[in-house]
């Protein structure tokens, strides 16, 4: 099965800094691949997705950049601000199944 | 309420106890997913459900039973259940199971098992 690794496990930024987040992932049938941020006591929520035909996409503050070849996807978070702190997961989704493999996520602190 | 919620958001049981969890999801969406949340851990699927059909059962000791009487609804049986056992129980549901199919969460119960 897909078995994905998410680095680092925490990350502490300054206010204003950018902050990244690394995932890589097994199964070259994966096409899907989303990122949840879960803010402390409260449910993992979408905050961006990538699929394996494109290559970057941007949404504001944040991006997901992917590389096919070497299996692994990125999440950057510029500009950012007191309420980015929260624990970021990367997930990935192969077409051969429909389930999602998650990372084991990323607690990020934004310093003010 | 909208989207998707889960009752009840505290639990603390017994290892000889009986309990179940609620999840209710009102997005008119086809699939519905119990994932496991452990400190430190990724999160782990338990089951999936697809148009009231179980199509998943990732490997769960049989304590865990699930439950889906419409597509709405899911529930997650517990029994004689074990100290590691406890954790954030998370539902979600998508519109279907498939390739790129937005999850979206509840808020989850957070099990304590004494």
């Amino acid at each position: 099965g897909e078995n994905v690794e998410q680095h680092p496990s925490t990350l502490s930024v300054q206010e204003g800094d950018s902050a990244v987040i690394k995932c890589t992932y097994s199964d070259s049938a994966s096409n899907y691949f989303p990122w949840y941020k879960q803010e402390l006591g409260k449910r993992p929520q979408l905050i961006i997705d990538i699929r394996s035909n494109v290559g970057e996409k941007k949404d504001q503050r944040i991006a997901v950049t992917l590389n096919k070849t070497a299996k692994h996807f990125s999440l950057h978070i510029t500009e950012t601000q007191p309420e980015d702190s929260a624990v970021y997961f990367c997930a990935a989704s192969s077409r051969n199944d429909y389930k999602l493999s998650f990372g084991a996520g990323t607690t990020v602190t934004v310093r003010a | 309420e909208t989207g998707v919620t889960q009752t009840p958001r505290h639990l603390v049981m017994g290892m000889t106890n009986k309990k179940s969890l609620k999840c209710e999801q009102h997005l008119g969406h086809n699939a519905m997913y119990w994932y496991k949340q452990s400190a430190k851990k990724p999160l782990e699927l338990m089951f999936v459900y697809n148009f009231k059909e179980q199509t998943e059962n990732n490997s769960v000791p049989s304590r865990f039973s699930p439950e889906c009487p419409n597509s709405s609804h899911l529930f997650l049986h517990l029994h004689t259940l074990q100290p590691e056992d406890s954790a954030l129980y998370l539902c979600a549901s998508s519109q279907e199971v498939g390739t790129g199919s937005e999850q979206y969460f509840g808020p989850g119960t957070r099990l304590t098992v004494t």
